[in-house]
C-alpha cells in the first residue's frame, strides 16, 4: 500500500537554531499535510500544500512539485514552544485516504 | 479548539458500551474518526461525506459509526478490548475526498481497564 516515510524519528534542538524534517512517499501524492501534536495530544494543522512552498513565520514546508514524492517542513530560529511530534499526512491520486509518517519527536532545549 | 468539538475527553471503561461524541462547525462536509494508539500515527477509520460511509477501513465490528447529519458524528463502541485503549480523533474537512486541509478535534481518550 501507499507509505509514507518521515525522517528523523527524533530529534533534539537548541534554542536558535534551524533544522529540517522529511517525508518520503512511496508513490506520487496528491497534497501533503503537517501537523504539529502538542504535550496535550492537541493535533495542529501548519500547513497544507498541493504544491510549491509556504511559509508562516519561522516555518517554512515545500512539497515536490515535479515528482511529488517527497516534502520537507524547515524550522528556522526554534523555540521551546516547538517541541512535540510533527506529523506529515499525503493523500494518494484517485483515492480519498489521508495516510500518516510515522512522527518526528522534537525537543527544544535551551 | 472549539471548532470541533468531542465529548467525553477522557472514558474508562470495563467491558461496556459507550458513545463518543463529535460535532464540528466549521461548515464542512466529511467527518472522519482516527485512532491513535501510544506512540503511533492517527489511523483512519472511518470517513464520511455528506453522510454518506465511503471508507470504512478493517476495523473491528464492534466500532460502529453514526453520521446524523454533517455536523454531527458518533462512534459506538460495544463490549471494548484492552487494545481499543487509544484516543479516538474526529477531523472534518470541506469534501470528503481530495485537495482540502484536515482539522482535528481534541480528541477522546479511552482506557480500557
Amino acid at each position: 500500500g501507499d507509505q509514507v516515510e518521515q525522517s528523523p524519528s527524533a530529534l533534539s534542538l537548541h534554542e536558535g537554531t534551524d533544522s529540517a524534517l522529511r517525508c518520503n512517499f512511496t508513490t506520487t501524492m496528491r497534497s501533503v499535510q503537517w501537523f504539529r501534536q502538542n504535550s496535550r495530544g492537541s493535533l495542529i494543522s501548519l500547513f497544507y500544500l498541493a504544491s510549491g512552498t509556504k511559509e508562516n513565520g519561522r516555518l517554512k514546508s515545500a512539497f515536490d512539485s515535479k515528482e511529488r514524492r517527497y516534502s520537507t517542513l524547515h524550522i528556522r530560529d526554534a523555540q521551546l514552544e516547538d517541541s512535540g511530534t510533527y506529523f506529515c499526512a499525503a493523500e494518494a491520486p484517485n483515492t480519498d485516504k489521508v495516510v500518516f509518517g510515522t512522527g518526528t519527536r522534537l525537543q527544544v532545549s535551551p | 479548539n472549539t471548532k470541533i468539538t468531542q465529548s467525553p475527553r477522557y472514558l474508562i471503561l470495563g467491558r461496556a458500551n459507550k458513545s463518543l461524541e463529535c460535532e464540528q462547525h466549521l461548515g464542512h462536509n466529511a467527518m472522519y474518526w482516527y485512532k491513535q494508539s501510544a506512540e503511533k500515527p492517527p489511523e483512519l477509520m472511518f470517513l464520511y461525506n455528506l453522510k454518506q460511509l465511503i471508507r470504512n477501513e478493517t476495523v473491528p465490528s464492534r466500532f460502529i459509526p453514526e453520521c446524523p447529519d454533517s455536523s454531527k458524528l458518533l462512534l459506538h463502541i460495544s463490549a471494548v478490548d484492552p487494545e481499543d485503549s487509544a484516543v479516538y480523533f474526529c477531523a472534518s474537512s470541506q469534501y470528503g475526498n481530495s485537495g482540502n486541509t484536515l482539522y482535528f478535534g481534541e480528541g477522546s481518550r479511552l482506557i480500557v481497564v
